[in-house]
């Protein structure tokens, strides 16, 4: 069974200051790894997916993660956020199979202060 | 552009009362899921189901039960709503195509409080 630790829930950040969420996973299979936002009052939106290939993910709003097998990481980093990326973070994973459901961590709420 | 509906954002319900909640995709995705959601606890599974009449127990299915007699379509029943159902619902849809590299798009979710 895949499961998934997100380190820390709530994470301060200043305005135009980098950020790193942690997430780590744990699985006996082969991993598929997202992270999702979730805007106040709003369902969650794909932030990125970790598919194969390269371990630098690049997703939307200038939000990239770094697969880490040897470590189980895939944590997400910005190098400048805003006020708008106020919000929570959920990571995710799947493992080897379409049909099963993500198993989200716990989340992340990262607020952004000006 | 892709959609997730759910019935209502907001829902008040009393303690013993029978409680729908619906779902509906535009997308033609075989999958669907209906997710609680507490803070500090995440997104925890209720259900899901892969094709229509099937469906399958995620980690938390006391107390709820589903329905899904069209594809498009996946309702969450609490049968005797408690107060202990207070929560955010989220319903969310994938394709099988693809395998596990399909995201789970969201709907935008269902706050239900049951006094």
């Amino acid at each position: 069974a895949q499961s998934v630790t997100q380190l820390d829930s709530q994470v301060p950040v200043f305005e135009e200051a980098p950020v790193e969420l942690r997430c780590n996973y744990s699985s006996s299979v082969s991993v598929y790894l997202f992270w999702y936002v979730q805007y106040p009052n709003q369902g969650l939106q794909l932030l990125l997916k970790y598919l194969s290939g390269s371990t630098l993910v690049k997703g939307i709003n200038g939000f990239e993660a770094e697969f880490n097998k040897s470590q189980t990481s895939f944590h997400l980093r910005k190098p400048s956020v805003h006020i708008s990326d106020t919000a929570e973070y959920f990571c995710a994973v799947r493992g080897n199979s379409g049909n099963t459901p993500l198993v989200f961590g716990k989340g992340t709420r990262l607020s952004v202060i000006a | 552009d892709v959609k997730v509906t759910q019935s209502s954002r907001y829902l008040v319900k009393r303690t013993g009362e029978k409680v729908f909640l619906e779902c509906v995709q535009d997308m033609d995705h075989e999958n669907m899921f209906w997710y609680r959601q507490d803070p500090g606890l995440g997104l925890r599974l209720i259900y899901f189901s892969y094709d229509v009449k099937m469906k399958e127990k995620g980690d938390i299915p006391e107390g709820y039960s589903v329905s899904r007699e069209k594809k498009e379509r996946f309702s969450l029943i609490l049968e005797s709503a408690s107060t202990n159902q207070t929560s955010m619902y989220l319903c969310a849809s994938s394709s099988v195509a693809g395998g596990p590299y399909n995201e789970q798009f969201f709907g935008p979710g269902t706050r239900l409080t049951v006094l």
